[in-house]
């Protein structure tokens, strides 16, 4: 079973360079998640998309935008990289927000802007 | 708007003794509250949760949680601690005011069990 899927697992990018994170889960969910993991910071929601069709802005969603491609995909763009935005990113997925049921997660993607 | 706090950054447990991590909550209406576990290098992995129900919910590994709404409280717990269980532990919320709701995370504590 693959789960919650991320690419790339590690990139390294310049202050200005745009890239686009991937996520892909197989369990049939409707809901997924993009969160950044900083030290002392915990996890913090960056955007979500409920369900096929929509998206909604999380905690911390200035300098992202998000695309949800299809029920399988859900994608995280950075159009200009900055050095605040090191940090490692986690796609997460549930069968939907509003049954409380439990979000599994990808293995993260390290991003580094130097 | 939800939020949830973890006040303890690390707990440190002799392997064997009883653990309990702390979390603290706040929202609009109901909580649903769970709790997550990360291994070095991994995503997050779900450990337990409470709904509805009983105050004393039952998880994998061993782990338990006891819900107190008067003390807006969600602290994991385990009667004795193994190596293995040193991680990070993150407790998670959703308010159930806000139909739908995202789930948001604490910042995490860190425990580390000695033999």
């Amino acid at each position: 079973n693959a789960g919650v899927t991320q690419t790339p697992k590690f990139q390294v990018l310049k202050t200005g360079q745009s890239m686009t994170l991937q996520c892909a889960q197989d369990m049939n969910h409707n809901s997924m998640y993009w969160y950044r993991q900083d030290p002392g910071m915990g996890l913090r929601l960056i955007y979500y998309s409920a369900s096929e069709g929509t998206t909604d802005k999380g905690e911390v969603p200035n300098g992202y935008n998000v695309s949800r491609l299809n029920k399988r995909e859900f994608s995280l763009r950075l159009e200009s990289a900055a050095p605040s935005q090191t940090s490692v990113y986690f796609c997460a997925s549930e069968k939907g927000m509003w049954m409380n049921t439990e979000a599994f997660f990808g293995q993260g993607t390290r991003l580094t802007v130097v | 708007a939800q939020s949830v706090a973890q006040p303890e950054d690390q707990v440190n447990v002799a392997e064997g003794n009883p653990l309990t991590v702390k979390c603290t909550y706040s929202v609009s209406g109901n909580p649903y509250l769970f709790w997550y576990v990360q291994y070095p290098n991994r995503g997050l992995q779900f450990l337990l949760k409470y709904i509805t129900g009983d105050n004393l919910v039952k998880g994998s590994y061993g782990f338990e949680a006891e819900f107190n709404k008067s003390q807006t409280s969600f602290h994991l717990k385990k009667p004795s601690a193994l190596v293995s269980d040193s991680a990070l532990y993150f407790c998670a919320v959703r308010d159930s005011y806000n139909q739908g709701g995202k789930l948001i995370f604490g910042q995490g504590t860190e425990l580390s069990v000695k033999p």
